[in-house]
């Protein structure tokens, strides 16, 4: 079975760091690119960053360029996001996605995992 | 970055009816890269259409998207119980990715 799972969400104060981590299973991990997509409480979706299969070129939105850093460790399964200088409206839940180019969308999505920025 | 704007916000109709949903791009985009995805309460989004008009495996022939350059289309031809949810439309043509606010579908 195909999955996506994601894990490090949880509460942390303003200006702070969180690492979250996605493990995949079931497929050929190396050979798709990836996303990180947000959804704040009762928005739509937010599209954040893109990495493709060798890692080699990465994507942000301007809202996290410079704070939050895309990664993978194609021989552990895993996509990774380090989010820094957190601030409250980065309170969301993290969804990390699978990208076929062929597709040019979405086609899996993990369950999220959330974070929470609160003082 | 292109902007994507979906209509109507809420849409309220019955089990059986047809539903239209419209996703309006602020410049024309190549129809290789706009999707649809259907989310339900507490769930994560669920892709349904790729490349416009490309269903994703296992979504029902009910289920369809059509339209070009600036104006795409989903079609729910008849709408089971099911099909209420929220719809997002998302194009990939250019960084940054960009989605749609979301149409809701609702229960008349």
């Amino acid at each position: 079975e195909v999955q996506l799972v994601e894990s490090g969400g949880g509460l942390v104060q303003p200006g702070e760091s969180l690492r979250l981590s996605c493990a995949a299973s079931g497929f050929t991990f190396s050979s798709y690119e990836m996303n990180w997509v947000r959804q704040a409480p009762g928005k739509g979706l937010e599209w954040l960053s893109y990495i493709t299969s060798g890692g080699r070129s990465i994507y942000y939105a301007d809202s996290v360029k410079g704070r939050f850093t895309i990664s993978r460790d194609n021989a552990k399964n895993s996509l990774y996001l380090q989010m820094n200088s957190l601030r409250a409206d980065d309170t969301a839940v993290y969804y990390c996605t699978r990208w076929p180019w062929s597709y040019r969308a979405v086609d899996v999505w993990g369950k999220g995992t959330t974070v929470t920025v609160s003082s | 970055e292109i902007v994507l704007t979906q209509s109507p916000g809420t849409l309220s109709l019955s089990p059986g009816e047809r539903a239209t949903l419209s996703c309006r791009a602020g410049q024309s985009v190549s129809s290789n890269y706009l999707a649809w995805y259907q989310q339900k309460p507490g769930q994560a989004p669920r892709l349904l259409i790729y490349g416009a008009s490309n269903r994703a495996t296992g979504i029902p022939d009910r289920i369809s998207g059509s339209g070009s350059g600036t104006d795409f289309t989903l079609t729910i031809s008849r709408l089971e119980p099911e099909d209420f949810a929220v719809y997002y439309c998302q194009c990939s043509s250019s960084f940054p990715i960009t989605f749609g606010q979301g149409t809701r579908l609702e229960i008349k």
